[in-house]
């Protein structure tokens, strides 16, 4: 099946820096990716739905300014946490779709801020 | 109230057991089913789809969806500690966004 990748799979910041993570479809092209948040414990979350050549388009409640999505060619989508604080540490996972059942899911980053 | 309701366990159940893991949905839209299965730390994997109403077999697993009742289900037979995980159920609307509306997942645990 085809893959997704994230880098990295783990990232620890200090509260007011920004973080950068990365999203790449390894085999296929992808115009639309998503992004989810995932707490301990609880469901995935999807925060944006990030398209290629144009503004990612944000669930309710995401602040945009804050979570900077760039989707700059079709393998590769970009989440940037800026300005982070302890409340952002969070399991952040992208996924491609592919077929109408199916989307491909990265691995997940796993975002500690102290 | 939300969208997709998931038990979220933890389930316990001795190897060999059947499972049954279930989800109840209240928007009737909804047309695509699916069931994930992650493991902690990692990404989610799909395991079943099922397209509208209808049953479908895959080996140990089974996907039920019951449109009429607005709920799905999952069974897993002749259960193994491998598969002690965390069950999603996913659902999406037939159009173009592919955005999918997830439960909260059920922790399952598979003793030996």
């Amino acid at each position: 099946g085809a893959v997704v990748s994230q880098h990295p799979s783990w990232v620890i910041c200090k509260s007011g820096t920004s973080v950068k993570i990365e999203c790449r479809s390894l085999d296929f092209q992808a115009t639309t990716m998503f992004w989810y948040r995932q707490f301990p414990k609880q469901s995935l979350m999807l925060m944006a739905t990030s398209n290629e050549g144009s503004k990612a388009t944000y669930e309710q409640g995401v602040e945009k300014d804050k979570f900077l999505i760039n989707h700059a060619s079709l393998t590769l989508s970009t989440l940037t946490v800026t300005s982070a604080h302890p409340e952002d540490s969070s399991f952040y996972i992208c996924s491609a779709p592919g077929t109408p059942y199916e989307q491909y899911f990265g691995p997940g980053t796993r975002l500690t801020v102290t | 109230q939300k969208e997709v309701e998931q038990d979220p366990g933890p389930l316990s159940v001795p190897e060999g057991a059947i499972v049954s893991l279930n989800c109840t949905y209240s928007n009737s839209a909804f047309q695509y089913f699916m069931w994930y299965r992650q493991y902690s730390r990692k990404g989610p994997e799909l395991l079943m789809y099922t397209y509208s109403s209808g049953n479908k077999e895959d080996g140990r697993f089974t996907a039920q969806v019951d449109k009429s009742s607005k709920y799905i289900s999952l069974f897993i037979r002749d259960s193994q500690p491998s598969d002690s995980a965390t069950y999603l159920c996913a659902m999406r609307l037939m159009d173009s966004s592919y955005k999918l509306i997830f439960g909260s997942g059920t922790r399952l645990l598979v003793r030996p």
